[in-house]
């Protein structure tokens, strides 16, 4: 059963990077049947996709952020990553890992979540 | 503003049906691309509750469904239960912004 966990810094300050980390365990991040994607959500709004990412490397990035989000994976760690450079305090959210089987391009399942304030 | 529009608010008495509605337009919905739903419980992750449009994971109760048509798409709720008190999203992908696009959630309140 595959499962994710976000780790991360709590509290970044503006201007500086958000450096967020998913464990993938239960499952290869290397599998070819799957997807990996970031979300967020501010505290009392909606969702919002960051971008995904294939095994492979292949990225696809939401438009309002690609210019500041970078998204990896590790193979050897089963991990992927989040980066998001020059924050403000709009970045501030919980921040979600999931996954995305290739053949139906929804997200199932979602780690936790972990909350990111940006905030000097 | 989201791309996908959906009520603010739904709310229904204890074994009643209730609908969700989630609207989009040529470039989403109405391009052919799958609909999702997702429930997220008060202080929890989101969760898969519908995919491509109608079918249900396993685990999901037959309660909840699915339908598509044309630019929009539906989420029903039958014999309501206090336990579907929740925030429900839909979710699709839009050819003009070249990305997955969310609904603005629809908080269900069971009265």
């Amino acid at each position: 059963q595959l499962q994710l966990q976000e780790s991360g810094p709590g509290l970044v300050k503006p201007s500086e990077t958000l450096s967020l980390t998913c464990t993938v365990s239960g499952g290869s991040i290397s599998s070819s049947s799957y997807y990996w994607g970031w979300i967020r959500q501010p505290p009392g709004k909606g969702l919002e996709w960051i971008g995904s990412i294939y095994y492979s490397g292949f990225t696809h990035y939401s438009p309002s952020l690609k210019s500041r989000v970078t998204i990896s994976v590790d193979t050897s760690k089963n991990q992927l990553s989040l980066k998001l450079s020059s924050v403000t305090a709009a970045d501030t959210a919980v921040y979600y890992c999931a996954n995305i089987v290739v053949v139906v391009a929804a997200l199932d399942p979602w780690g936790q979540g972990t909350l990111v304030t940006v905030s000097s | 503003q989201s791309v996908l529009t959906q009520p603010p608010s739904v709310s229904g008495a204890p074994g009643q049906r209730v609908t969700i509605s989630c609207t989009g337009s040529s470039s989403n919905i109405g391009a052919g691309h799958d609909v999702h739903w997702y429930q997220q419980l008060p202080g929890t992750a989101p969760k898969l509750l519908v995919f491509g449009n109608s079918n249900r994971p396993s685990g999901v109760p037959d309660r909840f469904s699915g339908s598509k048509s044309g630019t929009s798409a539906s989420l029903a709720i039958t014999g309501l239960q206090a336990e579907d008190e929740a925030d429900y999203y839909c979710q699709s992908y839009d050819n003009s912004l070249s990305g997955w696009v969310f609904g603005g959630g629809t908080k269900l309140t069971v009265l």
